[in-house]
Formats: structure tokens, C-alpha cells, sequence
């Protein structure tokens, strides 16, 4: 059964900060996504990440992928308010089109 | 503009009656699905679809009920044997594209059952 995890699942940071949130999963997948939820709000996608050493970067937002460790990261480079949401990772669950979600990571961004 | 609808954003209900959640879209797209939302939790998936007439239970799939008569729609129906209905729940639909699967959510319906 394919499992994802997040950590931290809270992160309360400052604004000019520097921080990571990680995603491990533990079966073999190649494609990992990076959704963002506001409060109320439906999921928005950010990254998709299709091969080991995969990066992509929006912004504040890096995001990367390695297939052998099993573990994508989400990098928040000088935090701005405007990335308060919760983070969630997703992987393929392969054949089906489906999706198994992390438990998300709630960030909050302080002035 | 494609997307996907689903109405409405609020609901309430007594308990013990069934309510249905609408889920439409216009994204010519095969795959659809249900996802349930707890606060402060992840999406857990409740029901999928992958082609007219044909759907397959999720991980969370008990009191509730699916029915895909038509390509565009996917309705959710939340039945009385479903024991702590209340809960946000997202419907998608998908494709898979040169850049992996894309899925697509809707806005959401809030539903509080007292």
C-alpha cells in the first residue's frame, strides 16, 4: 500500500525566511505533484515532477524529486506572506490515474 | 472557460437523510473522482471513475453512493449509513498529458449534517 508523508505538517516561519518541507513516500513512483489549498478553498497545482532529479521552480518555490530515496522537498526561499496556505505532495498511484495525497503541511508566514 | 462546477458550496442536513452533491465538468475528460476532506487532514478518495458507466470505489468508500450516465457528470450521493458525514468534499477530473496527470478540482462543497 502506497503511503506519503509530510513533514513538518505545521511550519510557522518569518517572513525573509528560508525553509523545506519534505514528502516521502514508500513505494516506487516516478511522478510526484505539489498542490497549495487556501482556507476554504480548493486545491491549486504548483509542480509536477516526472523523473528522478526533477526540478522545478516557480518564484519562492523550488521544488525536486528523487526517485531512489523516495522523498521530494518543497523549498521556500525568503518567505513573503502571500505563500501562507497549506502544501500538499501527491504521488501516482500508477494504472488507475489515481493519487495518494500527503497529510499536508500548514504554513503560516508571520510579518 | 472549462472547468469543473460543483453546487452547492454549502449544505446542511438532518441527519438521517440522504443529500446528493452535483459535480460537473466541461474538460472532455475520462477520469473522474471524489475526494473527502477533514479539517486539518489530507484528501482521502471516496469513489473514482474512469469512463461512462463505470466506477470504482476509493479507500473511503462506505455510505456512499456514485452514478457516471454521462461523460460531464459525477455525482456524489451522501447516504444515512455514512456515520460522520460532515466534511469538505472536492471532485476532480483528470488526464493524463506529457506532463504527467493532470488533475483538475473543483471548488468544493462544505457539507454539516446536525
Amino acid at each position: 500500500e502506497l503511503k506519503v508523508e509530510q513533514n513538518p505538517l505545521f511550519l510557522s516561519m518569518q517572513e525573509g525566511k528560508n525553509y523545506t518541507i519534505y514528502c516521502n513516500y514508500s513505494t516506487t513512483s516516478d511522478r510526484l505533484y505539489w498542490y497549495r489549498q487556501d482556507p476554504g478553498k480548493s486545491l491549486e497545482s504548483l509542480f509536477v515532477l516526472l523523473s528522478n532529479g526533477a526540478v522545478k521552480q516557480e518564484g519562492r518555490l523550488m521544488a525536486s524529486l528523487d526517485t531512489k530515496a523516495r522523498l521530494s522537498t518543497l523549498h521556500i526561499t525568503a518567505a513573503v506572506h502571500d505563500l501562507s496556505a497549506t502544501y500538499f505532495c501527491a504521488v501516482d498511484r500508477g494504472g488507475a490515474q489515481k493519487l495518494v495525497f500527503g497529510q499536508g503541511t500548514r504554513l503560516t508566514i508571520n510579518p | 472557460d472549462g472547468g469543473i462546477t460543483q453546487s452547492p458550496k454549502y449544505l446542511f442536513r438532518k441527519e438521517g437523510q440522504n443529500v446528493t452533491l452535483s459535480c460537473e465538468q466541461n474538460l472532455n475528460h475520462d477520469a473522474m473522482y471524489w475526494y473527502r476532506q477533514d479539517p486539518g487532514q489530507g484528501l482521502r478518495l471516496i469513489y473514482y471513475s474512469q469512463i461512462v458507466n463505470d466506477f470504482q470505489k476509493g479507500d473511503i468508500a462506505e455510505g456512499y453512493s456514485v452514478s457516471r450516465e454521462k461523460k460531464e457528470s459525477f455525482p456524489l450521493t451522501v447516504t444515512s449509513a455514512q456515520k460522520n458525514p460532515t466534511a469538505f468534499y472536492l471532485c476532480a477530473s483528470s488526464v493524463y498529458g506529457t506532463g504527467g496527470l493532470e488533475q483538475y478540482f473543483g471548488p468544493g462543497t462544505r457539507l454539516t449534517v446536525t
